[in-house]
């Protein structure tokens, strides 16, 4: 089992641009959420994927969306993009219909913003 | 809105040494995770900690849940280099619209 897998890795975008992220749920996992953590802070929530649709959302503009696909994988688009994007966006998968309900993460992906 | 706090924030300690981290949250859970980040590194799952008096442990590492207190904590004992990192946690809120919120992270540095 590969796990959660992400890409790119790092990637270097100029303000204004937009993005795309991909996320590869764990076999099994049904859900995909999406993190952004800035460097010495905690995750904070984007939103979760379930059944190709948005299920919750955190305190995001519009400017970051999201797409789930029939096999489960996500990406995340940020368009018009800020200095303040700069983060390590992290994806996590878990089983929705399981007890623990236990978000496995991936290992992110680096945007840096000039 | 779902309010998470961690203490403390930065935790030097000696090895050998016992310490506890606290993970207070505002609103009733439904699930509380612990997780462990390396530098540069991804979230390694540690606990999850569903109904009120939980505890589990792994190796140096005991984590219990206080649901009526709307508290967690995780306990180090005997501390060793090797545990040196960021601890999150993570709550899962059962309120309607309650989101996933991790707190900010408690920095552990244990020292020879």
């Amino acid at each position: 089992d590969a796990g959660v897998t992400q890409s790119p890795t790092h990637l270097i975008k100029t303000r204004g641009q937009q993005v795309t992220l991909r996320c590869s749920p764990k076999s099994g996992h049904d859900t995909v959420s999406w993190y952004q953590q800035a460097l010495g802070q905690g995750p904070q929530f984007i939103f979760q994927y379930y059944e190709e649709e948005e299920r919750q959302r955190g305190n995001f503009p519009d400017r970051f969306s999201g797409h789930q696909f029939p096999n489960y994988s996500s990406e995340l688009n940020v368009n018009a993009l800020l200095l303040g994007d700069s983060a390590l966006y992290l994806c996590a998968s878990s089983y929705t219909g399981g007890v623990y309900n236990e978000q496995f993460f991936g290992p992110g992906t680096r945007l840096t913003v000039l | 809105e779902l309010k998470v706090e961690q203490n403390p924030l930065f935790l030097s300690m000696q090895e050998g040494k016992n310490y506890t981290i606290y993970c207070n949250y505002s609103t009733t859970s439904d699930r509380l995770y612990w997780y462990r980040q390396d530098p540069g590194k991804s979230l390694e799952s540690l606990f999850v900690l569903l109904s009120n008096g939980a505890v589990k442990q792994e190796g140096r590492l005991m984590a219990s849940l206080d649901t009526k207190a709307r508290l967690s904590t995780l306990h180090i004992t005997a501390a060793v280099h090797d545990l040196s990192a960021t601890y999150f946690c993570l709550i899962l809120g059962r309120t309607s619209g309650s989101r996933l919120t991790f707190g900010e992270g408690t920095q552990l540095t244990v020292n020879p």
